[in-house]
């Protein structure tokens, strides 16, 4: 089955950080790209992260930049997201999405909860 | 406020035939293909339509896809009670060089 596993995530103060993580199984990852996308509550959905499938190409959307930064582990089937700095406006889920050749983002994976709060 | 701009709600009955629009710009969808994405409660969105009006296998042909220009449509024919919940359009932007989303449509079945 092809599938995204997450872990991570949590309450954190504000200025803190955390990392998260996103484990694919059920295909050959490294022939991938893969995307990080945000959800606050109660609001729609926000692009955060993508990386290549080599890991040389990455782009952070302007709220994150500078501060989240996305990376990935062919060897283990992992792809991570480490959050600097972290803010309350940042709290949400995220969800972590395998990309295909023409785009669409699937599978997604379960989601996780972050919660910046002092 | 997203790049991508959709009517935050739409109703109809059981039957009726719902579209849900997308405008963008010619960064986005005037230069690349739109996707949507239907999500229920408390759950990770679910693909519906890729490359403006492919379907993913699973996924009923009440479900159909389009785009014109600058802007992009998705229509659910024979509304069910089951297709309550929120759609998303998706396109990447070569300006921002990242993903846009639209604001999200919350379909109610009456």
């Amino acid at each position: 089955e092809v599938q995204l596993v997450q872990s991570g995530g949590g309450l954190v103060q504000p200025g803190g950080s955390l990392r998260l993580s996103c484990a694919a199984s059920g295909f050959t990852f490294s022939n991938y790209e893969v995307n990080w996308v945000r959800q606050a509550p109660g609001k729609g959905l926000e692009w955060v992260s993508y990386i290549s499938r080599s890991g040389e190409t990455i782009y952070h959307a302007d709220s994150v930049k500078g501060r989240f930064t996305i990376s990935r582990d062919n060897a283990r089937n992992s792809v991570f997201l480490q959050m600097e700095s972290l803010r309350t406006e940042d709290t949400g889920v995220y969800y972590c999405a395998r990309e295909d050749d023409v785009g669409d983002q699937d599978p997604w994976g379960q989601g996780t909860l972050v919660t910046v709060s002092s | 406020q997203s790049v991508l701009t959709q009517p935050p709600s739409m109703s109809g009955t059981p039957g009726q035939r719902v579209t849900i629009s997308c405008s963008g710009s010619t960064s986005n969808i005037g230069g690349n293909t739109v996707h949507w994405y239907q999500q229920l409660p408390g759950t990770a969105p679910k693909p519906l339509i890729y490359s403006n009006y492919q379907r993913p296998s699973g996924i009923p042909d009440r479900f159909s896809g389009s785009k014109s220009g600058t802007s992009a449509s998705l229509a659910i024919n024979g509304l069910q009670s089951e297709d309550e919940a929120d759609y998303y359009c998706a396109a990447w932007d070569d300006s921002l060089k990242g993903w846009v989303f639209g604001g999200g449509t919350k379909v109610t079945v009456l």
